[in-house]
C-alpha cells in the first residue's frame, strides 16, 4: 500500500480567490488521481495526473477551473480556481497501486474539506 | 462519473448484528473494491474480488460477486461501534474507478 499525505487538510476560502491543494506519496507511482466529494454524495473523479504528460479531465470538469501540476512521481497539486459556494468538497487525491495477485486498486488521501464562502 | 447504486442508502444495527449492503453496476470490470469513510475522511481500502470470483474473506468482512446480475454484497459480521461509517463499492474499468453512492452504516452500541 502507499502513504498518502494531502496539505491542507481544510480550508475556509472567500468567492473569487483560489486555493492549490497538495497531494505526496511515500513512493513513486504512475498514476494519479484527483476526486471530488460534494457534500452527502460519492466520490466524481476529476482528472488524471500522469508525471510528463497533461492532466486528463473527466466530462464537466476543465483545465482552466481545476488545473494540476504532476513534476515527478510522487507529488501532484490541484488547484481550485475563481472558487463559489458550489465548490464546498472534499477533494481528494489518490494512486493507483498494484496488488499482488490481486490486480490495480488505488489508495487515498485523507481529503480536504474545503468550504468556499 | 458513478458507474452503479447500492442499497440501502443506510443502515442501523446493533453491535454484534450482521450489516449487508448491496452494489448494482453497469458495465463489464476488472475488479470491485468496496472502501469505508469516517466521518468524512479519507476512504480506506477494505476488500477486491476480481471479476473471476464470487466470493472472498477478509476477516469480518464477505463479500460476493455475481457477475451476471452486475452485483455484489459486503457483509460485515459481529459489528462493532467503530463500523460506524460509510461504505462504497468502486468498479476498476481499465485504471479508472467508478463509485456508488454509498451505505450509510450506524451501529449502535
Amino acid at each position: 500500500s502507499a502513504v498518502i499525505s494531502q496539505k491542507p487538510s481544510r480550508d475556509i476560502c472567500q468567492r473569487g480567490t483560489s486555493l492549490t491543494i497538495q497531494c505526496q506519496v511515500d513512493s513513486q507511482v504512475t498514476m494519479m488521481f484527483w476526486y471530488r466529494q460534494q457534500p452527502g454524495q460519492s466520490l466524481t473523479l476529476i482528472a488524471t495526473a500522469n508525471q510528463g504528460s497533461e492532466a486528463t479531465y473527466e466530462s464537466g470538469f476543465v483545465i482552466d477551473k481545476f488545473p494540476i501540476s504532476r513534476p515527478n512521481l510522487t507529488f501532484s497539486t490541484l488547484t481550485v480556481s475563481n472558487m463559489s459556494p458550489e465548490d464546498s468538497s472534499i477533494y481528494l487525491c489518490s494512486v493507483l497501486t498494484p496488488m499482488a495477485g490481486d490486480g490495480n486498486t488505488q489508495y487515498f488521501g485523507p481529503g480536504t474539506r474545503l468550504t468556499v464562502l | 462519473s458513478q458507474q452503479g447504486e447500492e442499497d440501502p442508502q443506510a443502515l442501523s444495527i446493533q453491535e454484534g448484528e450482521n450489516a449487508t449492503m448491496n452494489c448494482s453496476y453497469k458495465t463489464s470490470i476488472n475488479n470491485l473494491q468496496w472502501y469505508r469513510q469516517n466521518s468524512g475522511r479519507g476512504l480506506v481500502h477494505l476488500i477486491l474480488i476480481r471479476s473471476n470470483e464470487r466470493e472472498k474473506h477478509s476477516g469480518r468482512l464477505r463479500v460476493t460477486l455475481d457477475t451476471s446480475k452486475k452485483s455484489s454484497s459486503l457483509l460485515i459480521t459481529a459489528s462493532r461501534a467503530a463500523d460506524t461509517a460509510s461504505y462504497f463499492c468502486a468498479t476498476l474499468n481499465d485504471y479508472k474507478l467508478s463509485f456508488g453512492a454509498g451505505t450509510t452504516v450506524t451501529v449502535r452500541a
